[in-house]
C-alpha cells in the first residue's frame, strides 16, 4: 500500500464548481504541502499546513492530524485552476516529503 | 525578485556523456532541493542542502550522480556517465531561512533532461 494515496486521480467539473481533493497518508508527519503542477509543467507550493485549516484567495486546505487525511477545496473553479494537485507531507521520523501520484484536475468553461 | 533560475531549460544528450544542470536560488534562502520527476516514479527528492551543505543525500539513484552548492547562490547537479533511464524533468527549489522542510518551498521551472 502506498504511504501517500490521493483520490480522485482524475476530475473533471463545470466551471464554478465546488472542487475536493483529498489525500490520506499512513505515517507520522510533521507538516504536508500540497503543490500545483500548471500544465506547462511549473510547481507551485500552494500550502504548508501542520494543523487546522489555511485559506487562500478561492483555496483552503484543511488537516485532520489524528485521521491522517487532508483535503483541498476550490471554491468557484475557474479553468485556470486546471492542474496537477499534488499531496506530500513530510515524514515525521525520516524527515523526508513523501509525494502523492497527483490529481488531475480539468475545470470546462 | 526573479524567483529559482534553472539552466538549461531543455537538455538533449547522448547516452555516456556528462550532462550538468544549475540552480541559482532565490537570493536570502538557505535551503536547497533537487527534484526528478518521471512519469513511472512522479516527483521525487534526491538531495536537500541547509547552508551549502548537503543534508540528505539519500535520494540520489547512484553513484553517476553528485551534486554541489558551492556557495549560497549557485547548485549544480552531475550525471556522469548518462544513460536514457535518466531522461526526467529536473527540479530545484529554495525555502527562506529557519525553513527547511516545514516552510513553503519555491519551485524553479524545470530542467527537461533527454538521454538518447
Amino acid at each position: 500500500k502506498n504511504e501517500v494515496e490521493q483520490s480522485p486521480q482524475n476530475l473533471t467539473a463545470q466551471e464554478g464548481e465546488f472542487i475536493t481533493i483529498n489525500c490520506s497518508y499512513s505515517v507520522g508527519i510533521s507538516a504536508l504541502h500540497w503543490l500545483q503542477q500548471h500544465p506547462g509543467g511549473g510547481i507551485v507550493s500552494l500550502f504548508m499546513l501542520s494543523s487546522g485549516k489555511k485559506k487562500h484567495g478561492r483555496l483552503i486546505a484543511t488537516i485532520n492530524i489524528q485521521e491522517k487525511h487532508s483535503s483541498l477545496h476550490i471554491t468557484a473553479s475557474h479553468p485556470r485552476d486546471s492542474a496537477v494537485y499534488i499531496c506530500a507531507p513530510l515524514s515525521y521520523n525520516t524527515d523526508k516529503l513523501i509525494f502523492g501520484t497527483g490529481t488531475r484536475l480539468q475545470v470546462f468553461p | 525578485d526573479a524567483g529559482v533560475i534553472q539552466s538549461p531549460r531543455h537538455e538533449v544528450t547522448e547516452m555516456g556523456q556528462e550532462v550538468t544542470l544549475r540552480c541559482k536560488p532565490i537570493s536570502g534562502h538557505n535551503s536547497l532541493f533537487w527534484y526528478r520527476q518521471t512519469m513511472m516514479r512522479g516527483l521525487e527528492l534526491l538531495i536537500y542542502f541547509n547552508n551549502n551543505v548537503p543534508i540528505d543525500d539519500s535520494g540520489m539513484p547512484e553513484d553517476r550522480f553528485s551534486a554541489k552548492m558551492p556557495n549560497a547562490s549557485f547548485s549544480t547537479l552531475k550525471i556522469q556517465p548518462s544513460e536514457p533511464r535518466d531522461s526526467a524533468v529536473y527540479f530545484c527549489a529554495s525555502t527562506p531561512p529557519q525553513g527547511g522542510r516545514t516552510d513553503t518551498q519555491y519551485f524553479g521551472p524545470g530542467t527537461r533532461l533527454t538521454v538518447l
